[in-house]
Formats: C-alpha cells, structure tokens, sequence
C-alpha cells in the first residue's frame, strides 16, 4: 500500500517560492503511478496544480502552468512542487497523491497547510 | 472541462437517500470518480470510471452515468457519511467539481 508524507515550509513571504517534497512509502516512484498534487484553500473547493511520471513527463493545470515546476527523485523516492511568485491566494492545504490508471486519485497524503504571509 | 455539483447542501437525516448531481460541460465518457472528505482530512476515492466502488467502499454507495452526467447515490445515509463529496474527472486536464455538503437535518 502506497503511502505518501508531505512536508516544507509552513510560511512561505510574498512573492517567493512554495517548495514542497512528497515522500513515497511502501511502493517505488518509477512504479505506473502519476503522482500529483492537489491544493484546497481553506474552506474551498479542491484545485488540481500538476502531475509527474517516473520518466520526467509532466501536465500541469493551465492556470498555474506559468509558476509551477514538479520534479522526481529517484534515488530518495520523493517528488516535489515548486510554485513561484506566491500570493496570499496561493495559501491553502497541499495535498500529494497518486494517479492511478483508471484517472483517478486512489491514494493521498495527510496534507500540509502553507500560509503566504509578511 | 468545468465540472459542476448540485445542490450545494444537502440537508438529510440518518437512513435517507442521498442523490448528489456532477454535470460535465462535455463529454468525458465514463472517466469520472467521486471523492468524499470529512473535516480535517484528504479526500477519500469512493468510485472511478463512473459507477466502479474503490477498494472498501460499502456498497450503500454507488454511481452512475456517462458523457455529461453523473450521479452518486448514497442508498440510506450512516452517520459516517456527512461530509462533502467532490466529482472529478481527467480529460484534457484535471478538474473536480466545486463539491456538495451532505449535512445532518
């Protein structure tokens, strides 16, 4: 069973960069898996950011296309989400999860609250 | 695609039924999954390709539909199952839809 750990910063100033690291347990990143991150603002609706497959291939949701950048690493088993020049629209629960083949979410973490804040 | 779930709130009480809307603005076959999420936790898949239960879901819960519409049926409400309930769906891109609130009359 596929388990996933996300973790970074919890307070990110204006304008900089939300970086943020997905760790993957009980199964391998070069597995048949997309992996993905998901954000939900508090109290809102959840938003799709990107996606990432063990060969580097990557989708990412046009309206954040132009600030975000997904990553892999291999030899420690993670992935990773960089989004830059942040706002406090930006602020929201980030979530890492995994996209099956049937296109779907069938595994997620626990989820990290980022606050973008002076 | 835009993903749009109705009724916003769904105010029932414990061993109703519960029918939760997901209209697409095109077809997207039968690539669609639901997802419930309670307070303070990550969403949960419930069922993919439309009307297929993920692995452990109670069969009180079942889907349907293709191309536009869906529906998640929710057969005689537990107390368990109050939370908010999200459709989504991978075409071109991924989105989910904006999600209903399945409260306690």
């Amino acid at each position: 069973q596929v388990q996933l750990q996300e973790s970074g910063p919890g307070l990110v100033r204006p304008s900089g960069t939300l970086s943020l690291t997905c760790a993957v347990s009980g199964g391998s990143i070069s597995s048949s898996y997309w992996w993905t991150w998901v954000r939900q603002p508090p109290g809102k609706g959840l938003e799709w950011i990107g996606e990432i497959f063990h060969s580097g291939n990557t989708n990412y949701n046009p309206s954040l296309k132009s600030r975000v950048s997904i990553s892999v690493d291999k030899s420690k088993n993670q992935f990773s989400l960089n989004l830059s020049s942040v706002t406090a629209a930006d602020t929201a629960v980030y979530y890492c999860a995994t996209i099956s083949g049937q296109l779907v979410l069938d595994h997620w973490g626990q989820g990290t609250l980022v606050t973008v804040s002076s | 695609i835009v993903l749009t779930q109705s009724p916003g709130t769904l105010s029932l009480s414990p061993g109703e039924r519960a029918t939760l809307s997901c209209r697409a603005s095109q077809s997207v076959s039968n690539y669609l999954g639901w997802y419930q999420q309670k307070p303070g936790q990550a969403p949960r898949l419930l069922i993919y390709f439309a009307s297929s239960r993920a692995t452990g879901i109670p069969d009180r819960f079942s889907g349907s539909g293709s191309g536009t519409d869906f529906t998640l049926t929710i057969s005689r409400l537990e107390p368990e199952d109050f939370a908010v309930y999200y459709c989504q769906q991978y075409g071109r891109s991924l989105t989910f839809g904006g999600g209903t609130k399945v409260e306690i009359k």
